[in-house]
């Protein structure tokens, strides 16, 4: 079975700082992983995702993951946290089984930017 | 291009009522999700349908229906609501192509929510 552990329910930085919210998977294949993120009462936006073209993926917003199969980390990264990018973030695998695409999140992560 | 639309999305309900939730995307897409959130919990998906005329469970089906109504719509039914499915609900939809390995390497693209409250 797949799983995504997300360490760090809440994650505060200043602004300018670093954001890294980490995510790990556990995956019996090689996988397909995205990042979301979900603002305020509204739906989950893609960040970006990983398909195995590059283990260093570029999203939106300035924000990057890279995959590292020997860690069996994905984890997000910003260099300057902004007070916009306040919001709840999750990381997702896509299922091994058939092509439905169906996705195991992870219980997410609150990043909170203090000014 | 409004994407996937969900209604309402705000409900208040009674124990013991039923209730339809509304689903529509106007991508094209195959493959249509229904996920409920609950705080910690992540999303935990409810039913999918990966075609049109095809539906199966998720991880947490228990207490609920879908219809695929056609390629655009795919709804979700609460028969008999109970407190324990007070929650906000995202329906979602995406390509499912068949990437390397099998996988669907499209990303899914979800609705604003519709949040549930069963008293």
């Amino acid at each position: 079975a797949q799983s995504v552990t997300q360490l760090g329910s809440h994650v505060s930085v200043s602004e300018g700082a670093l954001v890294l919210l980490r995510c790990n998977y556990s995956s019996s294949v090689p996988p397909y992983l995205f990042w979301y993120v979900q603002y305020p009462n509204q739906g989950l936006q893609l960040l970006l995702k990983y398909t195995s073209a590059a283990t260093l993926v570029k999203g939106i917003n300035g924000f990057e993951a890279e995959f590292k199969k020997s860690e069996t980390s994905f984890h997000l990264t910003k260099p300057s946290a902004h007070m916009s990018d306040a919001a709840e973030y999750f990381c997702a695998v896509c299922r091994a089984t058939s092509n439905t695409g169906k996705l195991i999140f992870g219980q997410g992560t609150t990043l909170q930017v203090k000014p | 291009n409004a994407g996937v639309t969900q209604t309402p999305k705000f409900q208040v309900l009674k124990t013991g009522q039923s209730m339809t939730l509304q689903c529509a995307q106007d991508m094209n897409h195959n493959s249509m999700y229904w996920y409920r959130q609950d705080p910690g919990m992540g999303l935990r998906l409810i039913y999918y349908s990966a075609s049109e005329g095809t539906t199966d469970k998720g991880e947490v089906p228990n207490g609920y229906n879908v219809s695929r109504l056609n390629k655009r719509e795919f709804s979700l039914r609460l028969e008999s609501a109970a407190p324990s499915q007070t929650s906000v609900y995202f329906c979602a939809s995406s390509e499912a192509r068949k990437g390397v390995g099998g996988h669907s390497n499209q990303p899914q693209h979800f609705g604003d929510g519709t949040r549930l409250s069963i008293l």
